[in-house]
Parts: structure tokens; sequence; C-alpha cells
């Protein structure tokens, strides 16, 4: 079946922009997880979607950042005043449910000018 | 001290060895434990997952568990070179269910 697919597959824009990053999990998976990936590390965890709640957005770094699910199958990662430091990989991971290993969709690679 | 820790590499075997990648957490109680595989500009791959001390194979690979001594590893036998990635060892959290940590990876070369 198909996989987790995430859309752009890059993202260029500039410094103070707002952004929507767009992730469409495997079908039937209730658990969705957003990651942040910079070069040379490993990923960073964001949040958590089980179903339609943000369960955990514990890993958000500050209040620029706000992601939704409201269907709970497709998410959006929302930045707002972009900084060049958010420039990173985006990835989105779904599960059958969070006890399940997870499975990357390709990623949305972010640069800010 | 960092959740998970991995050699950066890069690892470098010959073609048909047997290539060993280690990853030790800090979490004592950790319970679940993943390896993934990271081609160059590609994202994760799941290889295995793993959660009970000893050995699992699948295939080339294998991972063994130590929980007394925080330590999980993955051997890859017979290595080829399109087995040239990045490595990243995965923790879930214990304190928080939902979190998983990832190692940085360690980068392994195979050479024909």
């Amino acid at each position: 079946g198909a996989g987790v697919s995430q859309t752009p597959s890059n993202k260029v824009t500039e410094k103070g922009k707002y952004v929507e990053l767009r992730c469409d999990p495997i079908s039937g998976h209730t658990a969705l997880y957003w990651y942040r990936q910079s070069l040379g590390q490993g990923p960073e965890f964001l949040i958590y979607f089980q179903g339609t709640g943000a369960a955990d957005d514990s890993g958000l770094p500050n209040d620029r950042f706000f992601a939704v699910r409201p269907e709970g199958s497709v998410s959006t990662l929302k930045i707002q005043r972009t900084e060049r430091g958010d420039s990173a990989m985006y990835l989105c991971a779904s599960s059958p449910n969070r006890d399940n290993e997870q499975f990357f969709g390709p990623g949305t690679r972010l640069t800010v000018l | 001290q960092k959740e998970v820790e991995q050699n950066s590499g890069p690892l470098s075997v010959p073609e048909g060895a047997i290539a060993s990648l280690n990853c030790t957490y800090s979490d004592r109680v950790s319970q679940s434990f993943f390896w993934y595989r990271q081609y160059s500009g590609k994202s994760p791959e799941l290889i295995m997952s793993i959660y009970s001390n000893g050995d699992k194979e699948d295939g080339r690979f294998t991972a063994q568990l130590n929980k007394a001594s925080q330590y999980v590893s993955l051997l890859i036998r017979d290595s080829q070179p399109s087995d040239s990635a990045t490595y990243l060892c995965a923790v879930r959290s214990t304190d928080n269910f939902n979190k998983f940590y990832f190692g940085s990876g360690t980068k392994l070369n195979v050479k024909p």
C-alpha cells in the first residue's frame, strides 16, 4: 500500500514568512508524529497526534510552531515568522497505534533564507 | 548526557564482512529499541525493532539487546555496498511513551 507522503518535498522561504508542511499518513494509522532533523543529527521529536488531538506537543520549540490534524488523517505543521534556524528536514511518521513501529515519510526540506 | 549515544563513524568495512554498529542509552528502564537506516538525503527506514534481551535475526541483520549494560547493537552480515548509509538507533522514552529518542547515527561505508 501507499506509504507516508509529505508535501512539498522542498520549501524555500524568506525569514519572517509563514509556511505550512503537509503529511498524509498511511491509511488507518491513528498515531502521527512530526520530527525535525538537522544535518548530522538524529530526528528530534516535535509533536504526536493520536487521532485528531495533539496528545503531546512537548517537543515544539516555541509558539511559532503549531500543528493540526482536524480529521484524524492528514496533518499540517505550521511555522510562523520563520527564522534561519528553522532550516532543517521536517519528517512525519505514522504508526498503527502508539505502541507500534513508526514509518517515516520522505520529508520536507525547509530552507529559510 | 544524551539519551542515546552512537559513534558517528564513519565505520568502513570491506564488502562481505560483518559490520557491527553500537548504541548505548541512558534510561535504565527503557523497553523498546529500534534501528533505522537512512541514506543521504532520504528519510529513515525501519530495519528492526527489539524489546527483549538477546538476539533477534532478520535476514542479514541481527539486533542484540543487553538491558543490564544499556546497550543495543546491530550486526550486518555479508555487508554490501548498498548497505552504505547512516544507521540510527532509537529508544522509546519511559517517562513519556509518546516520545522516541534518536541517536545521531553511525555512518557506514562498505567498500567494494
